[in-house]
This record gives structure tokens, C-alpha cells and sequence, in this order.
């Protein structure tokens, strides 16, 4: 069964610090995978995604994730983390259907002044 | 181009009620998505629709119900509420119902079941 698990619900890292936020998915075909951030009370919003192609994904607000097949990962990246980055973060899959998406548990980034 | 809307945005119902909860989706956009999100939990899947037809439902029982409307904005009703039902429901639009579409999400509807 399709499925996605991120490590770690909460990562803490310092302003201007390194940003890793990590992913794996299992999947039966090769799957569409997702990077989404919630703010407080709010819905989501896409910062990238990859399908086919490159490998490394550029999104907004200088985040990227590399696509990794032979360890089933797709881990999320920022060289410097600001104070805005501070939210919650979801992995999702869209892999084996056209119809809906399957979502990590979340991980919350916490940036410390 | 406006974004999706949900409406409302809050909503205290009592255990056994039903509710309807909407969604405009985004200009130009007939698939309508609707996700269960529980609170520290990832949005489940619930259905979608696809040109007024659900196009695919998760594990959710049948009290859960939806309709998409021929501006594809949708609905989303839930007859005898659970306190379990208290969640954020999501809405989302794509452009179609295909494999890596990306979804666009609404600010979500925080629904408390007491």
C-alpha cells in the first residue's frame, strides 16, 4: 500500500541554520510527490513538486528536495532557515491514483532567533 | 483569479446533527478534493469530484457525502456528527483529475463536535 512517513514531528534549528526536513514514500508506481506548508490556522500551499524529470526540485522561498529513488526518499532542503520558515511541514504522495493524495504525519519547524 | 474559498470558516455543531460545509473552487479548475484533517494528524482523503461524479473516496463512511455543482464549486455534508469529526476540512481544486496535478488548498473549515 502507498504511504509516506516523515521523521521527525518537530525539528528545531537556529536562524540562518541548515533546514532538512525528511521524507520517504513507498509506492508501487513511480510516484508524484508533494512538499506543503500549513501556517496556523491556515490551509495549504504547494513549495514544490516533483512528477518527472530533474531530480533536484527547486520551489518557493529558496526551499528544494531531491528526489531519490534508490533510497525512496524525497527529503526537503534550505540552506538558511528565517524566522518565517517557522511552520508545519507535509510530504505527500500522489502515486498510484489519479484521485487523491497520501499525506505524511508532519513535521514542525521551529526556527530559534 | 481568486483562489479557493471555503465557507465558513468556524462551526460548533452538537453530536448527532448534520453539517454542510462548502467550497468555491479555484477559476477554471472541475476537480474538487476534500480532506480530514485531525488535529497533529496529515490530511486524509476523503472523496473527490470530478465534472459533478465522485471520482474516488476514501475510507470514510457513507455519512459522509459530497456534490459538486455544475460551477464545480462542492459540498461537503456530514450527517450523525461524532465527536471523532471534529477536524479541519480541507478543500481543494486541481485543473483535472490526473496523476501529479498539483492541488490547490482552501484555508480550511475548523468544524468542533461537542
Amino acid at each position: 500500500a502507498q504511504s509516506v512517513t516523515q521523521l521527525g514531528s518537530h525539528v528545531s534549528v537556529s536562524e540562518g541554520a541548515l533546514v532538512l526536513l525528511r521524507c520517504n514514500y513507498s509506492s508501487s508506481v513511480p510516484p508524484y510527490l508533494f512538499w506543503y506548508v500549513q501556517y496556523p490556522n491556515q490551509g495549504l500551499q504547494l513549495l514544490l513538486k516533483y512528477t518527472t524529470g530533474a531530480t533536484l526540485v527547486k520551489g518557493i522561498n529558496g526551499f528544494e528536495a531531491e528526489f531519490k529513488k534508490s533510497e525512496t526518499s524525497f527529503h526537503l532542503t534550505k540552506p538558511s532557515a528565517h524566522m518565517s520558515d517557522a511552520a508545519e511541514y507535509f510530504c505527500a504522495s500522489g502515486g498510484d491514483s489519479s484521485y487523491k493524495l497520501i499525506f505524511g504525519s508532519g513535521t514542525r519547524l521551529l526556527v530559534r532567533p | 483569479e481568486t483562489g479557493v474559498t471555503q465557507s465558513p470558516t468556524h462551526l460548533i455543531k452538537t453530536r448527532g446533527q448534520q453539517v454542510t460545509l462548502r467550497c468555491s473552487s479555484q477559476s477554471g479548475h472541475n476537480t474538487v478534493s476534500w480532506y480530514q484533517q485531525a488535529l497533529g494528524q496529515g490530511p486524509q482523503f476523503i472523496f473527490q469530484y470530478y465534472r459533478e461524479e465522485e471520482n474516488g473516496r476514501g475510507n470514510f463512511p457513507p455519512r459522509f457525502s459530497g456534490l459538486q455543482f455544475p460551477n464545480y464549486s462542492s459540498e461537503l455534508n456530514v450527517n450523525a456528527l461524532e465527536l471523532d469529526d471534529s477536524a479541519l476540512y480541507l478543500c481543494a481544486s486541481s485543473l483535472r483529475a490526473q496523476r501529479g496535478t498539483e492541488a490547490f488548498f482552501g484555508q480550511g473549515t475548523r468544524l468542533t463536535v461537542v
